[in-house]
């Protein structure tokens, strides 16, 4: 069966500290990779998607990136955070073939 | 400019009875439509979807109603138990997925 990870599960950060969240995936291969952000009273807000490694698209312009070094594996990482940065990321994946995406445990990010 | 809307932020239900959340959507080009549920601190869970081309889809106490014409979709959620208890969010989409703001349901013994 799959399985999604992504650690940390929490992490409280300064202002103007860099970032990196990884997200792995089992048991398939070559998903679709999501990563979404839940601000607090907000919705789902997707950042970034890749079908392929070193395949990138970002939905909303800022100070995240993402990088997909390997098939499983999707990492969002910033350079220097915002306080605007915090909230609840989420690691998604897809077969590519259904539409279905399946979430991780999120990571609770908090820029102070 | 959001393109998938839960207009109802919260919704409580007596349990035995009927759940209906509602959604709606602008875009005519989404081809398919999920639903997930969520519990606090946790990554959302896939409930149960939709393809554009039905007007139903039916999951055990679930239920999800799609109406094109009128770019609207509801969940209904028959009997409702207190684990039903959760914000439930509706996507739709392609390729990419477009969320609401999620509707948290309280299901009262």
């Amino acid at each position: 069966s799959q399985t999604i990870h992504q650690w940390p599960a929490t992490l409280v950060q300064p202002v103007g500290s860099p970032l990196s969240l990884e997200c792995t995936v089992e048991g398939t291969s070559n998903p679709n990779l999501y990563w979404y952000r839940q601000a607090a009273g907000r919705g789902l807000q997707l950042l970034f998607y890749s079908v392929g490694i070193g395949q990138i698209s970002s939905e909303v312009p800022q100070n995240l990136s993402a990088s997909r070094p390997q098939d499983r594996q999707f990492i969002l990482s910033s350079k220097k955070l915002l306080l605007s940065d915090s909230g609840f990321y989420l690691c998604a994946w897809s077969t590519g073939r259904t539409y279905e995406q399946y979430f991780g445990p999120g990571t609770r990010l908090t820029v102070t | 400019d959001q393109q998938v809307k839960q207009n109802s932020p919260s919704l409580s239900v007596q349990e035995g009875r009927i759940s209906i959340l509602n959604c709606d959507y602008t875009n005519s080009m989404f081809d398919y439509f999920l639903w997930y549920k969520k519990y606090p601190a946790e990554g959302p869970t896939f409930l149960i979807s939709i393809s554009s081309i039905k007007d139903k889809n039916e999951d055990g106490r679930f239920t999800v109603f799609l109406n094109k014409s009128a770019k609207h979709l509801s969940l209904h959620i028959v009997p409702s138990q207190p684990g039903d208890s959760a914000v439930y969010f509706c996507a739709g989409g392609w390729n990419q997925f477009y969320f609401g703001t999620g509707t948290s349901l309280t299901v009262i013994p």
